[in-house]
């Protein structure tokens, strides 16, 4: 399972687009890449998930480069609920998610 | 929109006891997980299972542990003698399944928070 490194915290205001960057150098051919989110006392909630390029659903967008070491995770406009802790995951359909530390974001008023 | 739900949500229990968590997936998913989150501390894998059976286990899941889809609907996880350490939001997720393969989001429940004395 390839490994991932996320920043630990960040920061951000309302309205701001926010993007959070996924390290995983040992990603395999296989693997896929998923974000999830997760609001304090409740279960992690799926944001998106992608191979390659760019992805894009209601509430988010996620940029792989070509290599496909890294990823870009991108909130726009965030309000105050976007608050929580999120998660990016690297592995194929049949890989079992492992969970990283996270990154918390906080959206200050 | 159909949820993952589990009972109880909060259970306190003393040590050397038997639990039971329960959950029940959404109806047409076939792939079912538990997680576990001690406070403050990471999402933790525990075990997959699919077709009656576990796909993978972590090292988390020893023997007290076990899991099993009694009556084709409910979800458990049996936890044999609890120990301190064993204080933790335990998560129950499932997953459909798409042309052979589950598919690309696990739905999470809402977690039964476990408390051993």
């Amino acid at each position: 399972l390839a490994k991932t490194t996320q920043p630990i915290s960040m920061d951000s205001y309302e309205g701001q687009e926010v993007n959070i960057t996924c390290s995983h150098n040992n990603i395999a051919t296989n693997d896929y890449i998923t974000w999830y989110q997760q609001f304090p006392s409740q279960g992690p909630r799926f944001i998106i998930q992608g191979y390659k390029t760019k992805v894009t659903n209601e509430v988010a967008s996620l940029f792989i480069p070509a290599d496909r070491k890294s990823s870009t995770l991108s909130l726009p406009r965030v309000s105050l609920s976007d608050t929580a802790v999120y998660y990016c995951l690297v592995g194929d359909y049949n890989n079992d998610m492992r969970f990283g530390a996270g990154t918390r974001l906080t959206v200050k008023p | 929109e159909p949820e993952v739900t589990q009972t109880p949500s909060h259970q306190v229990t003393q040590m050397g006891q038997e639990v039971i968590l329960r959950c029940v997936p959404i109806s047409n998913h076939l792939y079912f997980y538990w997680y576990r989150q001690i406070l403050g501390q990471k999402v933790e894998f525990l075990v997959s299972f699919y077709n009656n059976e576990i796909s993978e286990k972590s090292e988390i899941f020893d023997d007290q542990f076990s899991v099993e889809r009694p009556d084709g609907s409910n979800f458990t996880l049996k936890i044999r003698s609890t120990k301190l350490e064993d204080s933790a939001m335990y998560f129950c997720a499932t997953q459909r399944e798409v042309a052979g393969g589950p598919s690309d989001e696990q739905y999470f429940g809402p977690g039964t928070r476990l408390t051993v004395t």
